[in-house]
């Protein structure tokens, strides 16, 4: 099925230091949401982004919704331990037919104690 | 929030399954992802109002219904080994420029032995 390119497919980082992560597109959206997933878990929101151009900010997160909506990034500052998780960025097409998400492979976070 | 059942399940191959999935108060979309392991989630398809609103690249033997407590269920009929997977239902508002942001529950494992 359609997937959206996240890079880096992993992260190992030290505790304190700042994170980013992109997603692209072959494809236009008009909103694209970050999500993050604990093993066993299923994903929680984290940002969502409904504008060209947007920058959005949660706590340590900032995302960015690209102008040519096609791309995404998400930057996490001062990371700490409970950061660990795999993060995924998806499009979505609202307005037209069903809505659905289409989903990056994911960016698998860990951080070196 | 969302919340799913059963949280874990064992089927045979040709089995099968009936999966459930409680919508967040409010919300009249339903949608069902299916996540196998080390990738992100796939739409499956979406109901609203108790109708199909747009199906994924999935076979017939994935089917599902919406009730009129917003409540939903999948099923899948003759279970294959590849169906293994983890089984995402989201709930959506729906807003003028259609559904809106998703909300996940906590997912269904599936295993087809």
């Amino acid at each position: 099925g359609q997937q959206l390119n996240q890079s880096p497919q992993s992260m190992f980082i030290q505790e304190g230091e700042d994170v980013s992560m992109n997603c692209t597109s072959s494809s236009i959206f008009n909103t694209w949401l970050w999500y993050k997933q604990d093993p066993g878990e299923g994903p929680v929101l984290l940002i969502a982004l409904y504008k060209a151009g947007e920058l959005t900010s949660n706590g340590r997160l900032t995302a960015q919704f690209g102008i040519t909506r096609k791309d995404s990034f998400l930057n996490i500052s001062a990371s700490i331990p409970s950061d660990v998780g795999i993060y995924f960025c998806a499009g979505q097409l609202r307005g037209q037919g069903a809505q659905k998400l289409v989903f990056g492979q994911g960016t698998r976070l860990t951080i070196n104690p | 929030g969302v919340t799913q059942s059963p949280t874990h399940l064992i089927k045979t191959r040709g089995q099968q399954v009936t999966l459930r999935c409680s919508s967040q108060s409010g919300h009249n979309t339903v949608s069902w992802y299916q996540q196998a392991l080390g990738q992100g989630p796939q739409f499956i398809f979406q109901y609203y109002r108790e109708e199909e609103n747009g199906r994924g690249n999935f076979p017939p033997r994935f089917s599902g219904l919406q009730f009129p407590n917003d409540s939903s269920e999948l099923n899948v009929n003759a279970l294959e080994l590849d169906d293994s997977a983890l089984y995402l239902c989201a709930s959506s508002p729906r807003t003028s420029g259609g559904a809106g942001t998703q909300y996940f529950g906590p997912g269904t494992r599936l295993t087809v032995l």
